[in-house]
């Protein structure tokens, strides 16, 4: 079966220092896709990045890059120079099933606070 | 961008009535939507899949019948919540991935929250 999992409940990151959200993952199909998404208080899910698992590179997005490590099964999302605003809760997702279904399951979260 | 909204925001309704919610994708056709359900502080988990023009298919545990899912057009899916209960309330959020993006990525509505009293 396919788990995803995210370790830390609550992350605090002083204003524009660096910060790593831990997420492992497990399963047995050879393509999938890793996503991480962002949830602010008011509920939307924004789209942060996307990893495939036959790319070979690491994932950027702007301030947003994910450490995929393939043998280790894990996929960190690491954000640079913290902002105020981006104070809210991070999901680490995984697509179910081999390929891509759109089906997502989803880590149980890690809530991230910038400190001024 | 890919947009998809929902509709209502916000319902609150009395325990034994039914809830619409709709979700659009508003500048893509998309054939396949999800819906999801999120409890307070919790994670997100899949409840079922709509397909355009056939039968949704349902995760393991959830009840066809108490919500029903109708996909009528490329844009439109509709989730409805009968005869709600206390434990129905929850965020409901549904989502649709982009064609010709390879699929990958999954854009998400801005959610409805539900409250049953």
């Amino acid at each position: 079966a396919q788990k995803i999992t995210q370790t830390q409940p609550g992350m605090f990151v002083q204003e524009k220092e660096a910060v790593t959200l831990d997420c492992t993952y497990d399963t047995s199909d050879p393509s999938y896709g890793l996503f991480w998404y962002k949830q602010p208080s008011s509920g939307e899910m924004i789209f942060l990045i996307y990893q495939g698992s036959y790319d070979q590179q690491n994932a950027t997005e702007g301030r947003y890059s994910l450490n995929f490590q393939k043998a280790r099964k894990s996929a960190n999302l690491v954000i640079s120079a913290s902002q105020l605003g981006d104070s809210a809760m991070y999901f680490c997702a995984m697509s179910r099933g081999s390929g891509n279904t759109g089906k997502l399951i989803f880590g149980q979260g890690t809530t991230l606070q910038v400190k001024p | 961008g890919a947009v998809v909204s929902q509709h209502p925001s916000w319902v609150i309704c009395k325990s034994g009535t039914s809830v619409k919610i709709e979700c659009r994708s508003l500048d893509f056709q998309a054939t396949t939507m999800f819906w999801y359900r999120q409890f307070p502080k919790q994670s997100l988990m899949l409840m079922a899949t709509s397909n355009e023009g056939s039968k949704a298919t349902y995760e393991q545990g959830v009840e066809k019948d108490k919500f029903l899912i109708n996909h009528a057009s490329l844009t439109l899916s509709t989730l409805t919540v009968t005869s709600a209960h206390p434990e129905d309330s929850s965020f409901y959020i549904c989502s649709a991935s982009v064609p010709g993006m390879g699929g990958e990525t999954q854009y998400f509505g801005p959610g409805t929250r539900l409250l049953v009293l």
